[in-house]
C-alpha cells in the first residue's frame, strides 16, 4: 500500500511569492491534515479537509489555505511568502473523519524563503 | 502554559538499553493518544496508537497511559541503533469539529551501538 505522496521534496522561494504544495492521501483516505513543522515551534495543525470540505483549521493567518479534490488529494497554498513561513510543510490523511483514525504522514514538502 | 509538554532530551543509551519517553497533558479532552518516531528528513511514521489507559505492547514498544495523572510513556525494550530518531507524543480529543493532533515537542533519542 502506497503512503501519503507530497511534492515537491523541496522548495526555493522569495518573500512575497506564493507556493502551492500538493498531498495524495493512501489509497481509501478520505482525510487530509496538513501541519506546519518550524525550527523551534513543533508540530502545528494548519488545515483539515475531509470529502472536499474544509472542517477545521489551525491559528494561521488566512493566506494560508487550499483545498481538497474529488480523488482526495490536496494543495495548500500560501501567498505573500514571508521569512517565518520556512518549514517542514507535513501532509498526513486518516481512512475517514471518525475519531478513532489514526493520521499517516507524508515525508513533507520543505519550504525555504529567502 | 503548553498542552502536551514532552521531556526534551536529547537522551543517548547504549544499545540494549530500555527507554523511557514521557509526556504529560493538561486537557482533559485528550481522549486518543499516539506515539510518533521521525528519522532525519522524513516524516512522522506511527508507531503506537490507544484509547484506554493502560498498557498497549507491540514487539519492543510498550505504551502506556494514565489519564488520571494525565501521563503518557512509550517504552522500548532492548533499544537498537536503528531506534535513533526524535518520538513525538501526540493527542486529540473527541470534542466537536476537532480531529487535529497536538504535539509534543519531542524527545531526540541516539542509541549507541
Amino acid at each position: 500500500e502506497a503512503g501519503v505522496t507530497q511534492s515537491p521534496t523541496h522548495l526555493i522561494k522569495t518573500r512575497g511569492q506564493q507556493v502551492t504544495l500538493r498531498c495524495s492521501p493512501i489509497s481509501g483516505h478520505t482525510s487530509v491534515y496538513w501541519y506546519q513543522q518550524a525550527l523551534g515551534l513543533g508540530l502545528q495543525f494548519l488545515l483539515w479537509y475531509d470529502e472536499g470540505e474544509e472542517r477545521n483549521r489551525g491559528n494561521f493567518p488566512p493566506r494560508f489555505s487550499g483545498r481538497q479534490f474529488p480523488n482526495y488529494s490536496s494543495e495548500l497554498n500560501v501567498n505573500a511568502l514571508e521569512l517565518e513561513d520556512s518549514a517542514l510543510y507535513l501532509c498526513a490523511s486518516s481512512r475517514d473523519r471518525g475519531y478513532d483514525q489514526p493520521q499517516h504522514f507524508g515525508d513533507g514538502t520543505r519550504l525555504s524563503i529567502l | 502554559q503548553k498542552e502536551v509538554e514532552q521531556d526534551p532530551g536529547p537522551l543517548s543509551v547504549p544499545e540494549g538499553a530500555i527507554v523511557s519517553l514521557n509526556c504529560t497533558y493538561s486537557n482533559s479532552a485528550f481522549q486518543y493518544f499516539m506515539w510518533y518516531r521521525q528519522y532525519s528528513r522524513k516524516g512522522p511514521e506511527l508507531l503506537m496508537y490507544t484509547y484506554s489507559s493502560g498498557n498497549k505492547e507491540d514487539g519492543r514498544f510498550t505504551a502506556q497511559v494514565d489519564k488520571s495523572s494525565k501521563y503518557i510513556s512509550l517504552f522500548i525494550r532492548d533499544s537498537q541503533p536503528s531506534d535513533s530518531a526524535t518520538y513525538l507524543c501526540a493527542m486529540t480529543s473527541l470534542r466537536g469539529s476537532a480531529r487535529q493532533l497536538t504535539f509534543g515537542s519531542g524527545t531526540q533519542l541516539t542509541v549507541l551501538p
